[in-house]
């Protein structure tokens, strides 16, 4: 079955600091993969998704960056966190075309 | 994709069957109709997708109407734990770019 893995679940960073998060997909092959974040209260926004290996699109200007190194691995990163850079970051995946998405469990991200 | 307009909030009694509208007017004639729902600081989970045909599955039905302008999520016999907000996501399902974008959703309190 397959199994997405997201860390850490929580992440306190000063400001200015960098940022790498991990999301990593088992059990399965050429999955989409996406990043969003979700402000405290508000609905979720779609930051990155990839089709493929070094294939990213951008969805919103910020911040962050994001790479897939590896088919099922797609990181999420920051040179230098900012206070509005905070939320719960959440990877998900879904088989190429179907809209069926699996998220998973979040990291929540606290600038200070 | 098109847009889809959800009602903010609404209550429901334990044990009632729950049902949640989703307008989507713009529809296009290749968009499926998708819902997930949110529990709190969870990622969302996928419930039930459909084109045109009403669609039933273990945890809720999907109606759509004829013309396929709004639909309506059902979940039969809404029980505490279903408490969450749900989102209705219409979008191309067979495209290799497969952005999954969220709106406001509807935030449902299932109460004893």
């Amino acid at each position: 079955s397959q199994t997405i893995h997201q860390w850490p679940a929580t992440l306190v960073q000063p400001v200015g600091s960098p940022l790498s998060l991990e999301c990593t997909v088992e059990g399965t092959s050429n999955p989409n993969l996406y990043w969003y974040r979700q402000a405290a209260g508000r609905g979720l926004q779609l930051l990155f998704y990839s089709v493929g290996i070094g294939q990213i699109s951008s969805e919103v200007p910020q911040n962050l960056s994001a790479s897939r190194p590896q088919d099922r691995q797609f990181i999420l990163s920051s040179k230098k966190l900012l206070l509005s850079d905070s939320g719960f970051y959440l990877c998900a995946w879904s088989v190429q075309a179907f809209g069926e998405a699996f998220f998973g469990q979040g990291t929540r991200l606290t600038v200070v | 994709d098109a847009k889809t307009t959800q009602p903010p909030s609404m209550d429901c009694a334990e044990g009632r069957a729950a049902n949640l509208p989703c307008n989507h007017s713009t529809i296009s004639g290749n968009e499926y109709v998708y819902w997930y729902r949110q529990i709190h600081s969870q990622g969302p989970q996928y419930i039930i997708h459909g084109l045109k045909n009403n669609e039933t599955n273990e945890m809720a039905s999907l109606i759509i109407t004829e013309d396929r302008k709004s639909s309506t999520l059902i979940l039969p016999h809404a029980t505490l734990r279903d408490t969450a907000v749900y989102y209705c996501i219409v979008r191309v399902a067979h495209t290799a770019g497969n952005k999954l974008t969220f709106g406001g959703g509807t935030r449902v309190l299932v109460k004893p």
